[in-house]
């Protein structure tokens, strides 16, 4: 069935270096990557997202790439600030009707 | 611009009694979602609603029930609420389908005892 693994649970790094997220997906079908951000007490938003066709996408501190043979995505973040402790999900798409939820990871920059 | 909104933002239930969640959105979206978040668990859909008319089971339908009532609004009801659905429920809409950025409220707390 439909499965997204996502790695690490949790991440701790010092305020300025770079952080990286992975997710494998199991259906080979999948098109779209989105990657959400989770504060406490809201809902997660969308930070970035990618689509089959491309193999990374760059938004100023936030990368996301994508190796289709691998099934694999990873999003990047450079020089990281205390205001991206979140909680990060990363999803793909499962025929055109669902995403599937990685189980998130849980960042904390430290300054 | 309100995106989506959830009702209510915490519940306490007593097992066995029934509850419906509300949701609406605001951004003439095709697509509507009811997820669960657990802890260690991610987002785990409970249904969705492709189109008005329209609803389909996720990977955890059991003991819910949805109602899309029309293109702004997407229901979810528990009819008999046990412990083992205490969580906190997540709606989402998106333009067309899951291809495309899915919007997210602010989530209802709920607990069953």
């Amino acid at each position: 069935g439909e499965n997204v693994e996502q790695h690490p649970s949790t991440l701790s790094v010092q305020e300025g270096d770079s952080a990286v997220i992975k997710c494998t997906y199991s259906d080979s079908a999948s098109n779209y990557f989105p990657w959400y951000k989770q504060e406490l007490g809201k809902g997660p938003q969308l930070i970035i997202d990618i689509r089959s066709n491309v193999g990374e996408k760059k938004d100023q501190r936030i990368a996301v790439t994508l190796n289709k043979t691998a099934k694999h995505f990873s999003l990047h973040i450079t020089e990281t600030q205390p205001e991206d402790s979140a909680v990060y999900f990363c999803a793909a798409s499962f025929k055109t009707d669902k995403l599937i939820f990685g189980t998130g990871t849980r960042l904390q920059v430290f300054p | 611009n309100a995106g989506v909104t959830q009702t209510p933002k915490f519940q306490v239930l007593k097992t066995g009694q029934s509850m419906t969640l509300q949701c609406a959105q605001d951004m003439n979206h095709n697509s509507m979602y009811w997820y669960r978040q657990d802890p260690g668990m991610g987002l785990r859909l409970i249904y969705y609603s492709a189109s008005e008319g329209t609803t389909d089971k996720g990977e955890v339908p059991n003991g819910y029930n949805v109602s899309r009532l029309n293109k702004r609004e997407f229901s979810l009801r528990l009819e008999s609420a046990a412990p083992s659905q205490t969580s906190v429920y997540f709606c989402a809409s998106s333009p067309r389908n899951s291809n495309q950025p899915q919007h997210f409220g602010d989530g209802t707390r709920l607990s069953i005892l």
